[in-house]
């Protein structure tokens, strides 16, 4: 079955550690995804990208970066600078073809990173 | 700017009545709009979406959506509420033009009490 993989299911950080989440999606989507959900909140974007090697901030890229080698890999890192990483990190995919554009965006099953 | 508003934070409702959860928008265009689900420690899977046509859509789990294009609204809905379909929902917008982005709302959480 396609769909996307976000691993690790927990993860726990230190402080001043960098510690990076894994999205790999097997849907031949363009565009992908990553967002954070804070309790009893709804998502907020942190980046996204339409193309291999090209990637834009979002709403809340500060403290965070990320990567696409891959078109089926897009990683996070959440770095040291971000002082309150703790929250579910979501990743997801999207078509980006405009006949396309009425597709929903394709969800992994999360991320949830603590601090220690 | 373009804005997704559910007003309802928790909605409450007896196994076995009719449930509604509220979505307003606010976006230039026509949209495509989407309703999804979400389980605790899950991600979000996608229920229903309108493009053009009949004003209600049916979904997965026996949801349905009514579209109200002169109120900008989006709101899902069930005749008969089941405990299990307790969970938070969010509502979503896709512009037609620039779609490289969704925007959502804050999320409903539905209870369906026993």
């Amino acid at each position: 079955d396609g769909g996307i993989t976000q691993s690790p299911k927990y993860l726990f950080r230190k402080e001043g550690q960098n510690v990076t989440l894994s999205c790999e999606q097997n849907l031949n989507h363009d565009a992908m995804y990553w967002y954070r959900q804070d309790p009893g909140q709804g998502l907020r974007l942190i980046y996204y990208s339409q193309i291999v090697n090209d990637f834009q901030k979002g709403d809340i890229a500060e403290g965070y970066s990320v990567s696409r080698e891959k078109k089926e890999s897009f990683p996070l890192t959440v770095t040291s600078a971000q002082k309150n990483p703790t929250a579910f990190y979501l990743c997801a995919s999207s078509i980006l073809r405009l006949r396309d554009s009425n597709q929903p965006q394709h969800f992994g099953d999360g991320t949830r990173l603590s601090i220690l | 700017a373009q804005s997704v508003a559910q007003p309802e934070d928790q909605v409450n409702v007896a196994e076995g009545n009719p449930l509604t959860v509220k979505c307003t928008y606010s976006v230039s265009g026509n949209p495509y709009l989407f309703w999804y689900v979400q389980y605790p420690n899950r991600g979000l899977q996608f229920l229903l979406k309108y493009i053009t046509g009949d004003n209600l859509v049916k979904g997965s789990y026996g949801f349905e959506a009514e579209f109200n294009k002169s109120q900008t609204s989006f709101h899902l809905k069930k005749p008969s509420a089941l405990v299990s379909d307790s969970a938070l929902y969010f509502c979503a917008v896709r512009e037609p033009y620039n779609f490289n982005k969704f925007y959502f709302g804050s999320g409903t959480k539905l209870n369906v009490k026993p």
